[in-house]
């Protein structure tokens, strides 16, 4: 079975600043990989997803993850983090062949400076 | 119009009531989920339906109890509910899986059910 491990619960950045949010995920081969983001009251909207073919994969909002097999993990990175970011961040994984059935991490929880 | 439209967006009950959430999808998706979302906790699968059948329950308590009447439409009727039960339910929709595997999941905003 598949899981995500999201290693911080809150990050905290100043406006302006890069942004690097955590994801390593156990799966026995190439898993699809998913972030999503939800801001208060609201659900959970696609930022990227990974299916196979070039590692770095680029998404909405100015968002890129970049999948590394060797250390299981799908990092999700903006260059320049603006005040609408504060959000929850989930990295989610599915099996290829597995149906639609994902298994999200327990989220990561972005407070941005002003 | 949003994609999907989750109804009502809070809701309060108490152990004895019966009470519906109900979603609603305009995307032509083929494929519905229900998710609960508790806080600190993954989010949890609780069913799916494909073409308007179930494919997966995920050891859910028989108090929670879905129905799917067509590809748009998705309840959760819920009876005689725990204070744990507490939670974000989220409703989500996409097309079915290929052979490729997992396809994009579509959430509504969720509804808010707090058990007294």
């Amino acid at each position: 079975a598949q899981s995500v491990t999201q290693p911080d619960i809150h990050i905290t950045v100043s406006e302006g600043a890069s942004l690097e949010l955590r994801c390593n995920y156990s799966y026995g081969a190439t898993p699809y990989l998913f972030w999503y983001v939800q801001s208060p009251g609201q659900g959970l909207q696609l930022l990227l997803k990974y299916f196979s073919g070039d590692t770095l994969v680029q998404g909405i909002k100015g968002f890129e993850a970049e999948f590394k097999r060797s250390q299981s993990s799908f990092n999700l990175r903006k260059p320049s983090v603006h005040w609408s970011d504060a959000a929850e961040y989930f990295c989610a994984v599915g099996a290829p062949g597995g149906g639609n059935k994902l298994t999200f991490g327990t989220g990561t929880q972005l407070k941005v400076e002003l | 119009e949003t994609g999907v439209t989750q109804t009502p967006r809070h809701l309060v009950m108490g152990m004895t009531n019966k009470k519906s959430l109900k979603c609603e999808q305009h995307l032509g998706h083929n494929a519905m989920y229900w998710y609960k979302q508790s806080a600190k906790k993954p989010l949890e699968l609780m069913f799916v339906y494909s073409l308007e059948e179930r494919v997966e329950n995920n050891s859910v308590p028989s108090r929670f109890s879905p129905e799917c009447p067509n590809s748009s439409h998705l309840f959760l009727h819920l009876h005689t509910l725990q204070p744990e039960d507490s939670a974000l339910y989220l409703c989500a929709s996409s097309q079915l899986p290929t052979s490729r595997g997992t396809g994009e999941l579509f959430f509504g905003e969720g509804s808010r059910l707090t058990v007294l």
